[in-house]
């Protein structure tokens, strides 16, 4: 049973297109992220969401939108994709606030072409 | 704000020395937690340790050690006899209310573990 679990895996577009990750956590935890790890493997905090509401957005361009249908779920939808956007980006989930450690999915590998 | 620095960008050992990963942070909360997540090749991210401001014990788990220290503001992370399984990138990570209780990382130090 996978606590955390992103789909898809791998992702290959053109500039331009539009695209979605998806996000699903089985934890019964109340807050979930999006994080993006640069080819540096520089993780960068870009959204967070507790109960279904947003409480984080850091400076990420408007191109990206996140949507949470439930706590369960936290999707990233993806505009008019560039060629910087290549980059693994996390989906996490945590229980409570700062106290907690946060599971991370497996990552979804986009590439920009 | 919060901040966390790894000095150390890469590290590359012989299989069983030991290590150790530095990691210094910032912050202006009094309460705040500290993690340490190892990345393996594979990619995922792996939670190792957690630990809050105010239990400055150090902390062994097999081969694992950590040493927080405020007044330094730092919180090391040594591996003893390293194997090349260990071979991965460590993060350092801090979570205060003044970062608005997100998990604020470090660059990362990627560690390699040679025969």
């Amino acid at each position: 049973d996978t606590a955390v679990s992103q789909t898809p895996k791998y992702l290959v577009t053109q500039m331009g297109n539009d695209k979605s990750i998806k996000c699903e956590q089985n934890l019964g935890h109340d807050t979930m992220y999006w994080y993006k790890q640069d080819s540096k493997k520089f993780l960068k905090i870009m959204f967070s969401y507790n109960n279904k509401e947003l409480i984080i957005n850091e400076t990420v361009p408007n191109r990206f939108s996140p949507k949470s249908p439930d706590k369960a779920h936290l999707n990233l939808h993806i505009n008019s994709l560039e060629l910087g956007d290549s980059a693994v980006y996390f989906c996490a989930s945590r229980q409570g606030g700062r106290n907690t450690e946060a599971f991370f999915g497996q990552g979804t590998r986009l590439t920009v072409v | 704000a919060q901040k966390v620095t790894q000095a150390q960008t890469e590290i590359s050992v012989v299989e069983k020395e030991d290590v150790t990963l530095d990691c210094v942070y910032e912050t202006r909360d009094t309460t705040y937690y500290l993690f340490w997540y190892k990345q393996p090749p594979s990619g995922e991210l792996v939670f190792l340790i957690r630990r809050n401001s105010f239990d400055e014990q150090n902390e062994i788990s097999g081969r694992y050690s950590w040493n927080f220290q405020k007044s330094t503001s730092s919180f090391n992370f040594t591996i003893t006899a390293s194997q090349v399984v260990d071979s991965a990138v460590y993060f350092c990570a801090l979570s205060g209310a003044g970062g608005g209780n997100k998990l604020t990382f470090g660059t990362g130090t990627q560690l390699k573990v040679e025969l």
